[in-house]
């Protein structure tokens, strides 16, 4: 089984300053993969950033990064120069790679950003 | 990129009946679908995983026969919610993955259901 928490309901930050969102996990399975969603108010859920528990350099994309520590089961999402648009429901999940591979999120953190 | 096609996107239906929610992998085959419900300012919650071609796994909690899930085919999974009632209002998503975390998870546009 797994558990996805993120403890941050709300967060405001002004444009162009970074952000971090945190997000910490528990399995005891050693094979999973780390996801990053944004969910803007249209409801879709738009894939972020990809993180493997194997992989051991912290994955990027574009201004979005992943900040994975391993042994303390943390994967926070940094953004960097952040945007209007980014302002959004931001949501950590997990997936074990055996077994069902159900994707399991955490609780969320809306991200308001202002400028 | 992997596109998965949801519909409708909005229904409001009666109390008592049934409202059918279909979701469709267009450019890959999805051995497996998720489905999820969420209420507002709310997490997105699974319901049920479901395989082509074999009976959905529940998540705890979900009551099979309300929310019926028919996998028949590599390309489309839908979700029946029976005899819907006020408090079965929500937002239901799906996901589609071609084998799990390698492949990654492609989400729904969701539908929003209204039972008046």
């Amino acid at each position: 089984a797994q558990k996805i928490t993120q403890t941050q309901p709300g967060m405001f930050v002004q444009e162009k300053e970074a952000v971090t969102l945190d997000c910490t996990y528990d399995t005891s399975d050693p094979s999973y993969g780390l996801f990053w969603y944004k969910q803007p108010s249209s409801g879709e859920m738009i894939f972020l950033i990809y993180q493997g528990s194997y992989d051991q350099q912290n994955a990027t994309e574009g201004r979005y990064s992943l900040n994975f520590q391993k042994a303390r089961k943390s994967a926070n999402l940094v953004i960097s120069a952040s945007q209007l648009g980014d302002s959004a429901m931001y949501f950590c999940a997990m997936s074990l790679i055996q077994g069902a591979q159900k994707l399991v999120f955490g609780q969320g953190t809306r991200l308001t950003i202002n400028p | 990129g992997a596109v998965v096609s949801q519909h409708p996107s909005r229904v409001i239906c009666k109390s008592g009946t049934s409202v059918k929610i279909e979701c469709r992998s267009l450019d890959f085959q999805a051995t497996t679908m998720f489905w999820y419900r969420q209420f507002p300012k709310q997490s997105l919650m699974l319901m049920a995983t479901s395989n082509e071609g074999s009976k959905a796994t529940y998540e705890q909690g979900v009551e099979k026969d309300k929310f019926l899930i028919n996998h028949a085919s590599l390309t489309l999974s839908t979700l029946t919610v029976t005899s819907a009632h006020p408090e079965d209002s929500s937002f239901y998503i799906c996901s589609a993955t071609q084998g799990g975390v390698s492949y990654g998870y492609t989400f729904g546009s969701g539908t929003r259901l209204t039972v008046v």
